[in-house]
């Protein structure tokens, strides 16, 4: 346990859908992510949040929209999706989201399947 | 743009025996860090080890350590006595020392262990 709790773990949407990911840590953490991961490809780093402020925005589209309510819960709002965006969804938080030698604690994940 | 490239999608080792996982980066930052993560089928990402660019001894941590050839930017991950729980998805990822600068991730590389 890395003490970041991702729910649901698996999540089957059709694309005209509103569904959220959450996901919450309890480490005293200031900053959380989102990343996309797909098969064979790198993590793609979607958001960033630090001390509840979204500080990056990797050309994510619209269809996910992000909300940070306070330091310790990150959503993710997904809408009329698209199959391409079927993929396992991670939330990490680290001490601080802009030094270099923070370690990021991972979640375990949403794997989401778009239909 | 700093990149991570991870060379083998796929790698096998009998249990107990010795088996390295290669890792390249592209950047022209002089300092940063690098990472190996690992990834089980519980999909929780878990840092395994760390090397601080300006060192030059490579990082160690019991049955992993670390190859780092900063002139040919190569950060290789050497797993000794190779055990069951060791069957993971492994990710080697970069980050810059300049404030504000995001981890990277390379597309990874699948370990299985034959018993």
């Amino acid at each position: 346990e890395t003490g970041v709790t991702q729910t649901p773990r698996h999540l089957v949407m059709g694309m005209t859908n509103k569904k959220s990911l959450k996901c919450e840590q309890h480490l005293g953490h200031n900053a959380m992510y989102w990343y996309k991961q797909s098969a064979k490809k790198p993590l793609e780093l979607m958001f960033v949040y630090s001390l509840e402020e979204r500080v990056e925005n990797n050309s994510v589209p619209s269809r996910f929209s992000p909300e940070c309510p306070n330091s310790s819960h990150l959503f993710l709002h997904l809408h009329t999706l698209q199959p391409e965006d079927s993929a396992l969804y991670l939330c990490a938080s680290s001490q601080d989201a802009l030094g270099a030698y923070t370690e990021a604690f991972f979640g375990q994940g949403t794997r989401l399947t778009v239909v | 743009a700093q990149t991570v490239t991870q060379s083998q999608p796929e790698m096998s080792v009998q249990e107990a025996e010795t088996v390295t996982l290669s890792c390249t980066y592209d950047t022209s930052e002089s300092d940063y860090y690098l990472f190996w993560y690992k990834q089980p089928p519980s999909r929780q990402m878990i840092l395994v080890i760390r090397q601080e660019a300006y060192k030059q001894q490579n990082a160690t941590e019991n049955r992993f350590s670390v190859n780092f050839q900063k002139a040919a930017k190569s950060f290789s991950l050497k797993i000794s006595d190779s055990q069951l729980g060791d069957a993971a998805m492994y990710f080697c990822a970069y980050r810059a020392t300049q404030y504000g600068n995001k981890l990277v991730f390379g597309a990874g590389t699948i370990l299985r262990v034959k018993s």
